[in-house]
Parts: structure tokens; sequence; C-alpha cells
């Protein structure tokens, strides 16, 4: 079985505030994925990024960075100086090579103040 | 690049009335999904299909709802008769494969109230 968890349920920052969003996932496969969606207001979900269970390579894109570290099956998702626009649910997923289908965590609401 | 269409936008029904959604799929992508997201919760797969053939639907109310993917394209998904535990968001996503890597895209989803 595999299981993905997002406790922070609701974040609320103020505009340039740094935020981390945690992930933790549970699989017993060996080779998997992790993804991290963002769904505005609009319904529509955005992929974000996409990391391999073979790459602990921590990822930087603007203002956006990833900590994945498979010691603590935790893939944390990171937004340097947000913005209003950053504000969204996040959520994080995982996919196994048994199951193709994404395995969702049940999101983070972000909210940034202006 | 089109995106994944998905019609109608919003839904509004009695309980015990069927209902049916359309998806239309990022051309040339061969896998298609159904999700159903619930206010406040992750979307949970309904079913996923690989062009034409239905790869998983273990999770998929087979006695109220049916989906089918004439052609390996568009895709309906349908409710009867509907419950009051069935308004949701329904998700359509697509992806170029199966393969474990491949991201998916998805619709803006049809939001189903019953009442």
């Amino acid at each position: 079985a595999q299981k993905v968890t997002q406790a922070q349920t609701e974040i609320s920052v103020v505009e340039k505030e740094d935020v981390t969003l945690d992930c933790v996932y549970e699989t017993r496969d060996t080779t998997y994925y992790l993804f991290w969606y963002k769904q505005p207001p609009s319904g529509e979900l955005v992929f974000l990024i996409r990391r391999n269970s073979f790459d602990e390579q921590n990822e930087i894109s603007g203002r956006y960075s990833w900590n994945f570290q498979k010691s603590t099956s935790s893939f944390n998702f990171t937004i340097t100086a947000s913005q209003v626009v950053d504000s969204a649910v996040y959520f994080c997923a995982l996919r196994n090579t048994g199951r193709r289908a994404l395995t969702f965590g049940s999101g983070t609401r972000l909210q940034v103040q202006p | 690049e089109a995106g994944v269409a998905q019609s109608p936008r919003y839904k509004i029904i009695e309980k015990r009335q069927s209902v049916a959604f359309w998806c239309n799929p990022i051309s040339g992508h061969a896998t298609l999904y159904w999700y159903q997201q619930i206010l406040g919760q992750g979307p949970k797969l309904l079913i996923q299909f690989q062009n034409n053939g239905v790869v998983d639907d273990s999770q998929l109310p087979k006695d109220r709802f049916s989906a089918e993917r004439l052609k390996g394209v568009d895709s309906t998904l349908k409710i009867q008769p509907a419950k009051l535990e069935d308004s949701a968001v329904y998700l359509c996503a697509s992806s170029l494969a199966q393969q474990v890597e491949s991201e998916a895209f998805f619709g803006q989803g049809t939001r189903l109230t019953v009442v």
C-alpha cells in the first residue's frame, strides 16, 4: 500500500515570507516518482515538479525549491519570497511501478496575504 | 498545445438522477484518468484507461458509476443513480504514456452538486 501525508492543512503567510510545505510518503517500492501539483481557485491541477526515487539531489527553480530525503521519506517544497499569486492548494503525489495512477495527499492550502 | 477539455464545468442534479461528464484529452495522450475530488481532500482515482482498455478500475463504484473511452480518445463518465455523497469535482487527466515518470495533465474539472 502507498500513502501520502500532508499534515499542514492550511498555512497563512505575509507576502515576501518564505514558506515550506511538508510531504511524507509511504511505499514499499524501490522505484517511484514524487510529484508536486498546484491547484489555484480555477480548479486545474498544475504540474510543478517530478523527482524519482534514485535522485536525492535537491532542486531549485526560481523561487521554488524541493528537498527530497529518502531516509525520512519526505519531499518538502519551499517557496522563497512568497507572492499573492502563490495562493493555492498544493498537493504532493506518489506514483510507483505497480500502480500507475497518482496517489495524492490531502493538500495544503496556502494563503499569501499582501 | 490545447489542454485537457472537460464539460460541463458545473452540474446540479437531484439524488437518484443520472449525470454524464465528458473529457477530451490532449492529442496523442494514450493514458486517461478520471479522479474524484471531494471538498477538502486530494483527488482519488476512479478509473484509468490505456487507449480504450481499462487498466485500473478498482476504486470505481461499479454499481452506479460507469466509464468508457471509445476509439481511445474522448471519454465519458456516468453516474446512475446519483447519491448525495457523489457531490465532488470530477477531474479528467491524461498522460503521454503510462510509464511511472509520465506527468499527468489535468482538466479544470466538473463540479457536481447532488441535492
